[in-house]
């Protein structure tokens, strides 16, 4: 059991280059969720799906496009990388519904650099 | 909307008590989580209250008061390695609380 997995973990990119980044969960969580954290400020939602082919927006959502045509994968796409895109990307997942854990598994993270 | 309210940074040395202190403001409250990360980790949940009171998980402890919008988080026994960042988090109503909102994170060095 890998929990959530991200594909690459480092990555330089030039302005205006595209990259997609893959996040995976084999603990068959119905959503998964893409953030960013710059220093020194807490985590910041880009997009997020409840499920299967589904997708929405969250805070920072310029910039980026997400797919996730299948359970396990959620990818995050960067069209034309910026240099405000530099951050680290972090994926994360969870079952949804009320319980005593409301715990969201992270992925080990994306560091990316845009020059 | 929501935000949340956490200090920026504490300090304490090892062995002893410290609190961190959250106050959110929400449109819609499901609960209180806090995460802990360090430096160059991902974050991990701790622990998650969504009724008034305490949540003890070892040497970890979660305080939640819903009329005041207001919650910490109770480290005991200090060790070096809870040198880390702890974040305060709440689900947003307007998703149907499908989203959690983290609060900018407080930064804990434990000194020997």
């Amino acid at each position: 059991n890998a929990g959530v997995t991200q594909t690459p973990k480092f990555r330089v990119l030039k302005t205006g280059q595209s990259m997609t980044l893959l996040c995976a969960q084999d603990m068959n969580h119905e959503y998964m969720y893409w953030y960013r954290q710059d220093p020194g400020m807490g985590l910041r939602l880009i997009h997020y799906s409840v499920g299967e082919g589904t997708t929405a927006k969250g805070e920072v959502p310029d910039g980026y496009n997400v797919s996730r045509l299948k359970k396990q994968n959620f990818l995050l796409g960067l069209e034309s990388a910026a240099p405000s895109q530099t951050s680290v990307y972090f994926c994360a997942s969870r079952t949804p519904g009320q319980g005593a854990n409301d715990e969201q598994y992270f992925g080990p993270g994306t560091r990316l650099t845009v020059t | 909307g929501q935000s949340l309210e956490q200090p920026s940074e504490v300090t304490a040395v090892e062995g002893a008590i410290v609190q961190i202190n959250c106050t959110y403001q929400t449109s819609g409250f499901y609960g209180l989580s806090w995460y802990q990360q360090h430096d160059g980790g991902a974050p991990t949940f701790l622990s998650y209250n969504a009724l008034d009171g305490l949540e003890e998980t070892g040497r970890f402890s979660s305080f939640l008061s819903r009329s005041d919008s207001y919650g910490y988080l109770l480290l005991q026994e200090l060790q070096m390695k809870d040198s880390a960042s702890y974040f305060c988090a709440v689900r947003a109503l307007n998703t149907g609380f499908q989203k959690l909102v983290f609060g900018t994170g407080t930064r804990l060095l434990v000194s020997p």
